[in-house]
């Protein structure tokens, strides 16, 4: 079945780049999607992309995605400890359901 | 207009008790979700409403675990019986419509407490 993994934990200095890695296996996905979660809320977009792109700029996010390998990253430049949350990568294939990874916990070091 | 809303924002009951979780969607969004977030887990897919059409309830763990949606609008999550295993985050999302990007908007989740 479709599947999403990402990486548990991040930890990066304040100023530094982060960069969050996410693999997904269904073929078929037509948008990719990172969602934020802060603590003690909902999960929030932060960005996503059409499945046709190589890569989305949005200030400081950058996403890269590698539709053959099934790859896609965030990178977020010059991380500031206000970026310390859970990011979920997902897809969304059509239909309805949309699959999750088990979101990546991302610590910035003052 | 306001966001996806849940209550109670916090929940502690006792093992078998029965607990109901309330979600207000997003006026004008025609579909709704309910997810589960384990403490380290990702999201588990529970059950998803859209329209009036029938609910998908594949999610579901157990036939302990029932929602409805009334309206259109405002919709329940009921556990019964409620286990010390239940104990999440329980987060609601809703969506425009079930096509082009699902962009789902999420409540700030109700957590369970089972002791």
């Amino acid at each position: 079945g479709e599947d999403v993994e990402q990486s548990l934990f991040l930890s990066v200095r304040e100023g530094d780049s982060s960069v969050i890695n996410c693999t997904y296996t269904d073929s078929s996905s037509t948008y990719l999607y990172w969602y934020k979660q802060e603590p003690g809320a909902g999960l929030q977009l932060l960005t996503y992309i059409f499945s046709n792109m190589d890569m989305k700029q949005d200030q400081r996010l950058t996403v890269l995605l590698n539709k053959k390998d099934k790859h896609l990253s965030l990178r977020i430049a010059d991380t500031q400890t206000g970026d310390s949350a859970i990011y979920f990568c997902a897809e969304f294939g059509g239909g309805f359901k949309t699959i999750f990874g088990a979101g990546t916990r991302l610590f910035v070091k003052a | 207009g306001a966001g996806v809303s849940q209550s109670p924002s916090n929940k502690v009951t006792e093992k078998g008790k029965d607990v109901e979780l309330r979600c207000d969607p997003i006026s004008g969004h025609t579909a709704l979700y309910w997810y589960r977030q384990s403490l380290g887990q990702g999201l588990e897919f529970l059950i998803y409403f859209q329209g009036n059409s029938a609910p998908d309830k594949s999610g579901l763990p157990s036939d302990r675990f029932s929602a409805e949606r009334t309206g259109g609008s405002v919709s329940t999550l009921t556990i019964q019986r409620t286990q010390q295993e239940d104990s999440a985050v329980y987060l609601c999302a809703s969506s425009l419509s079930q096509g082009s990007k699902n962009i789902q908007y999420f409540g700030a989740g109700t957590r369970l407490s089972v002791l």
